[in-house]
């Protein structure tokens, strides 16, 4: 069956440091890969895209990955300020279809 | 920024009573989506609409489900006789603008209606 997997620990990080999170998917094929920021009680909030013949995507303090042989997703965000506490969550979409897949998110704590 | 707006926030219904959910989409969007979100799961996706109508719908989309697309500007979930399990967030997504149409493009959401079935 098809799965997206996302760490469900918390990650608790020091203000400064990188975060990074990891999207693992199987029986997948996706063309592109979208992260983006939940808040509680709030929408997802877009971040990144990523399209399946692009290694690597950057936005300020944000790096996404992209490994197609590996079926995974690396989400960075250098520099780490408490304002970036959320949950982060990945999510995939097949080739010719808007149909996104989530993931089920991964929940960022950064400690001043 | 445009944004996509959602009304109401929370919308509390009393089991087998008829819902209508309420979206304002990004004004130059041509895709648009529901999701829904159960209380500590993953987002889901519902139903996709294009073109006036259903592109893509999920097995969750069944026929209690009804979307609309009254006027230029809103896009409404319909959901008849509620059940207890349709308690959830339900948010709505637009994406694709003329120039830069079809698939790969970012999908936008709302911050929700909850909704609440008693």
């Amino acid at each position: 069956s098809q799965k997206i997997e996302q760490n469900s620990e918390a990650l608790n990080i020091q203000e400064g440091k990188t975060a990074t999170l990891t999207c693992n998917y199987t029986n997948y094929s996706p063309a592109y890969l979208q992260w983006y920021r939940q808040d509680p009680g709030r929408g997802p909030v877009f971040l990144l895209l990523i399209r399946e013949n692009e290694k690597e995507k950057r936005k300020e303090r944000l790096k996404v990955t992209f490994d197609t042989t590996l079926k995974q997703s690396l989400f960075h965000i250098t520099a780490s300020q408490p304002a970036d506490s959320a949950t982060y969550l990945c999510a995939l979409a097949a080739y010719g279809n808007n149909r996104l897949a989530f993931g089920k998110g991964n929940q960022v704590v950064v400690i001043p | 920024e445009p944004e996509v707006t959602q009304t109401p926030s929370h919308q509390v219904t009393q089991m087998g009573q008829e819902v209508i959910l309420r979206c304002v989409p990004i004004s130059n969007h041509l895709y648009f989506y529901w999701y829904r979100q159960i209380l500590g799961q993953k987002v889901e996706f519902l139903v996709s609409f294009y073109n006036n109508e259903i592109s893509e719908k999920s097995e969750i989309f069944d026929d209690q489900f009804s979307v609309e697309r009254p006027d230029g500007s809103n896009f409404t979930l319909k959901i008849r006789s509620t059940k207890l399990e349709d308690s959830a967030m339900y948010f709505c997504a637009s994406s694709g603008t003329i120039t830069a149409a079809g698939s790969n493009q970012p999908q936008h959401f709302g911050d929700g209606t909850r909704l609440s079935i008693l």
